[in-house]
């Protein structure tokens, strides 16, 4: 079953505003990861956040983590069309070794 | 980040056919492998986990007989649907565990179409 929950769904913004999505989760975790998804590809890493991180960046990218409330956002930053992708939360529980649970993910469409 | 290959990209069989998906990680080792499927529109579902050298570990609800896993060295393992039906037809993707926190790198996806 799926551990991560998305929000929203879907999300549609123009190019250069900022794009949030959340994730929640249930249980204990390691770690959290997001991933990007362009249609009828693979999933690309973007960030993995340790559970004692609260925050971290990779460019226009800023990811949060609160294990308090057992949820993380993802924060897209000045948008651009090549953006358009859905993004996944995945999440590695202390109880399940190394799998990885994802999220139903949110689609995000950036228009030009 | 480290590189995953999945083969073939795309591959269209009759009913009743067995395909074989392969998934390789190119520039480092694997120990261990992950298979998922992806329905349209869909998140990723954990199929099994791969582990060299052993028997592969199935989630529940995967049946071990028709999608057999063989990870028979630190850089290759494959995925066989064993005589596939229409509702086999998904995009199957692999990863790679192999970073230093654990993380995974996943290949570019194996879209099956079952006729």
């Amino acid at each position: 079953s799926q551990q991560g929950e998305e929000d929203p769904q879907a999300l549609s913004i123009q190019e250069g505003e900022n794009a949030t999505m959340n994730c929640s989760y249930k249980t204990s975790i390691n770690n959290l990861q997001w991933y990007r998804q362009n249609s009828g590809r693979g999933l690309v890493h973007l960030i993995l956040i340790r559970s004692n991180e609260r925050e971290k960046h990779s460019g226009r990218l800023r990811v949060t983590l609160d294990t308090s409330k057992k949820s993380s956002s993802l924060l897209i930053t000045a948008s651009r069309a090549a953006d358009t992708a859905s993004y996944f939360c995945a999440t590695d529980a202390k109880a399940a070794g190394n799998k990885l649970t994802f999220g139903g993910g949110t689609r995000v469409l950036v228009k030009p | 980040g480290a590189v995953v290959s999945q083969h073939p990209s795309r591959v269209i069989c009759k009913s009743g056919t067995s395909v074989k998906i392969e998934c390789r990680s190119l520039d480092f080792q694997a120990t261990t492998m992950f298979w998922y499927r992806q329905f349209p529109k869909q998140s990723l579902m954990l199929m099994a986990t791969s582990n060299e050298g052993s028997k592969a570990t199935y989630e529940q609800g995967v049946e071990k007989d028709k999608f057999l896993i063989n990870h028979a060295s630190l850089t290759l393992s494959t995925l066989t649907v064993t005589s596939a039906h229409p509702e086999d037809s998904s995009f199957y993707i692999c990863s790679a565990s192999g970073g230093p926190l654990g993380e995974q790198f996943f290949g570019p996806g194996t879209r099956l179409t079952v006729l």
